[in-house]
């Protein structure tokens, strides 16, 4: 089965200080992971995906994850956190035997503080 | 500009009433889905649709009904077997097979509350 999971339900840094929110994965074969992040009442918006190809992958507002294959993890992270980063992130695997089906991971609400 | 459109943004329910939530996209994408999305639980697929005239069953579909007679509009139904309806419901859609690098995207979500 497909799975993410983030193992922390919320992470606290300082503003100017790097951030790291963490995603593991379990799929069978080569995993299309993606993050996303979400604001108050709003959808998710799309922030960066690893498909395949280098293992540093960088996103929108300056975030870059990592995929590490033989940790099966994809962290999220930014060397300097701004306040307007406060927000619910999620990473997600794409279903690669049903490409229609996407498995979320119940999501970390990021607080960055002045 | 492309995207989702949610409507409504707040919606009420009476006991033993029927609800539909509204979400039509423009990005001539395929597949549409519909979550909910409950505090501290991730977000849950309800239904999913590949085609038009054509869906599937979620992980939580029981209480919910939807319909795909178009490729731009995906509605769903809260029906009074819904029990627990209250929560976040969000639509999104991606592109099919062909196209299995892209990610969802996602409508602005209605929130679902009982009066």
């Amino acid at each position: 089965a497909q799975s993410v999971a983030q193992p922390e339900d919320q992470v606290n840094v300082a503003e100017g200080n790097p951030l790291t929110v963490k995603c593991t994965y379990s799929v069978s074969g080569n995993p299309y992971l993606f993050w996303y992040v979400q604001y108050p009442n709003r959808g998710l918006q799309f922030l960066l995906k690893y498909i395949t190809g280098d293992n540093l992958v960088k996103g929108s507002y300056g975030f870059e994850a990592e995929f590490n294959k033989s940790q099966t993890s994809f962290h999220l992270k930014k060397p300097s956190a701004l306040v307007s980063d406060s927000a619910l992130y999620f990473c997600a695997v794409r279903d690669i035997r049903n490409f229609n089906k996407f498995y979320f991971g119940s999501g970390t609400k990021l607080n960055v503080k002045p | 500009d492309g995207g989702i459109t949610q409507s409504p943004k707040y919606l009420f329910r009476k006991e033993g009433q029927n609800v539909t939530l509204s979400c039509e996209q423009n990005l001539n994408h395929d597949a549409m889905y519909w979550y909910r999305q409950d505090p501290g639980q991730g977000l849950r697929l309800i239904y999913y649709s590949q085609i038009v005239n054509d869906f599937q069953k979620g992980d939580i579909a029981e209480g919910y009904s939807v319909s795909r007679e178009k490729k731009e509009s995906f509605p769903l139904t809260v029906t009074s077997a819904q029990k627990n309806p209250t929560a976040f419901y969000l639509c999104a859609s991606s592109g099919q097979t062909g196209a299995s690098n892209q990610p969802q995207h996602f409508g602005d979500g209605t929130r679902l509350s009982i009066l």
